[in-house]
């Protein structure tokens, strides 16, 4: 069956550190692969989509990468700051994946100053 | 832009009674999509409908869920009769397209807290 992991322990780094998350996918091909933020008592954000074709994506502090040989994604945030403090949810996708759009359980990333 | 609406926010019952759950789109949108997530983990998908019609149900649990979409609009979500295990946030989202078609995010409410004693 397809399975999603991330790591369930939380990553503590300090400020200015950059943060790198992990995502591993068996049993299926995804087309992209979504992140998403999420703070406590609240629903996820959307971060960023990366396609299959793409190996790399940017937007201002955040990288994602898409290793479709490893069936890895990784997720990079520079000069971390206490405010990105949160859970980090990937979310592969496509129609390999039945058409939806299946969760990690997430890793929580905590910035201390 | 108004974003997705969800009630109650929190909601606690006994076991083996019924409850509710409202979610109003973002305007616009095609698919919405009801998720569970049990604390610690990550967001479970329960159905996913686009317009009115019912794209995937395959995880809902239907001897107990069920949920409908009016008019492609508003959708509601019900379990009857609840079990302790349902406690859970129960998660709205929508998008404009399909999840599987890669066009684009999925925007969430904030979800409704449920607590089944």
């Amino acid at each position: 069956s397809q399975k999603i992991e991330q790591n369930s322990e939380a990553l503590n780094i300090q400020e200015g550190k950059t943060a790198t998350l992990t995502c591993n996918y068996t049993n299926y091909s995804p087309a992209y692969l979504q992140w998403y933020r999420q703070d406590p008592g609240r629903g996820p954000v959307f971060l960023l989509l990366i396609r299959e074709n793409e190996k790399e994506k940017r937007k201002e502090r955040l990288k994602v990468t898409f290793d479709t040989t490893l069936k890895q994604s990784l997720f990079h945030i520079t000069a971390s700051q206490p405010a990105d403090s949160a859970t980090y949810l990937c979310a592969p996708g496509g129609a390999d994946a039945g058409n939806m759009l299946t969760f990690g359980g997430g890793t929580r990333l905590m910035v201390k100053p | 832009e108004a974003g997705v609406a969800q009630s109650p926010r929190y909601k606690i019952i006994e076991k083996r009674q019924s409850v509710a759950f409202w979610c109003n789109p973002i305007s616009g949108h095609a698919t919405l999509y009801w998720y569970q997530q049990i604390l610690g983990q990550g967001p479970k998908l329960l159905i996913q409908f686009q317009n009115n019609g019912v794209v995937d149900d395959s995880q809902l649990p239907k001897d107990r869920f069920s949920a409908e979409r009016l008019k492609g609009v508003d959708s509601t979500l019900k379990i009857q009769p609840a079990k302790l295990e349902d406690s859970a946030v129960y998660l709205c989202a929508s998008s404009w397209g399909l999840a599987g078609d890669g066009t684009g995010e999925l925007f969430f409410g904030e979800g409704s807290r449920l607590t089944v004693l």
